[in-house]
């Protein structure tokens, strides 16, 4: 399995502001993607990271709200935009090395709190 | 109906007992199947994958019944660190690649 850090592990954030989530993994992975947890709740798949290309998202989640970058195919970048309480979750990125079976590995997550 | 299906427990059981979770799908073009552990305030991780044979790795045991479209996972003598949710994922391959979630079961070991 690969090695996948996240930063920042925690945050407090105000209304309105934005935070950008980094991800790293310690080696070359052919697929990379970004999960929100909420309290109590399983995972929500937001986007599939491209390498070199516009992010692809799941329904209920879009570009505006959700920027994401991934300049190469060890880091990746999640921005929240314009934050409200209701994105007060635990921001996760994961990784897919090879298909099939296509295991996924997921990072520490990002516990985020807006005020 | 939800993609991936799971009863949310929790399963208080007690320790040595043999405990069993289902878990349903309604994608019948699912090709992978997976179980994931995640413990409290932690992210999931990887317990096993779910071949059409079934597989077993020590005490756990998962099967995939594809004409009913459920998964299982079996765990046998139960212990205490054992407690935590059972996670089970689904891979759709339509357009793209894409795992996804069930709810959840949570696992309750007791003394």
């Amino acid at each position: 399995s690969a090695v996948i850090s996240q930063k920042p592990s925690r945050d407090i954030c105000q209304r309105g502001t934005s935070l950008t989530i980094q991800c790293q993994v310690d080696s070359q992975v052919t697929m990379m993607f970004w999960y929100r947890q909420q309290p109590g709740q399983s995972l929500t798949l937001i986007a599939t990271a491209n390498q070199g290309s516009e992010a692809t998202y799941e329904s209920g989640f879009v570009i505006d709200k959700f920027p994401i970058s991934r300049p190469n195919l060890t880091f990746s970048t999640l921005t929240v935009s314009n934050m409200s309480p209701e994105d007060s979750s635990i921001y996760l990125c994961s990784v897919a090395k090879v298909l099939p079976p296509g295991e996924q590995f997921f990072g520490p997550g990002t516990r985020l709190t807006v005020l | 109906r939800k993609e991936v299906e799971q009863d949310p427990g929790p399963f208080n059981v007690p320790e040595g007992a043999t405990v069993a979770f289902n878990c349903t799908y309604s994608n019948s073009a699912s090709q992978s199947f997976f179980w994931y552990r995640q413990d409290c305030r932690k992210e999931p991780k990887l317990l096993m994958s779910v071949y059409s044979s079934g597989n077993e790795d020590g005490r756990f045991t998962a099967q995939l019944n594809r004409a009913s479209q459920y998964i299982s996972l079996l765990i046998r003598d139960s212990k205490l660190s054992d407690s935590a949710t059972y996670l089970c994922a689904v891979i759709l391959m339509d357009s793209s690649y894409k795992l996804i979630f069930g709810s959840g079961t949570r696992l309750l070991v007791r003394p």
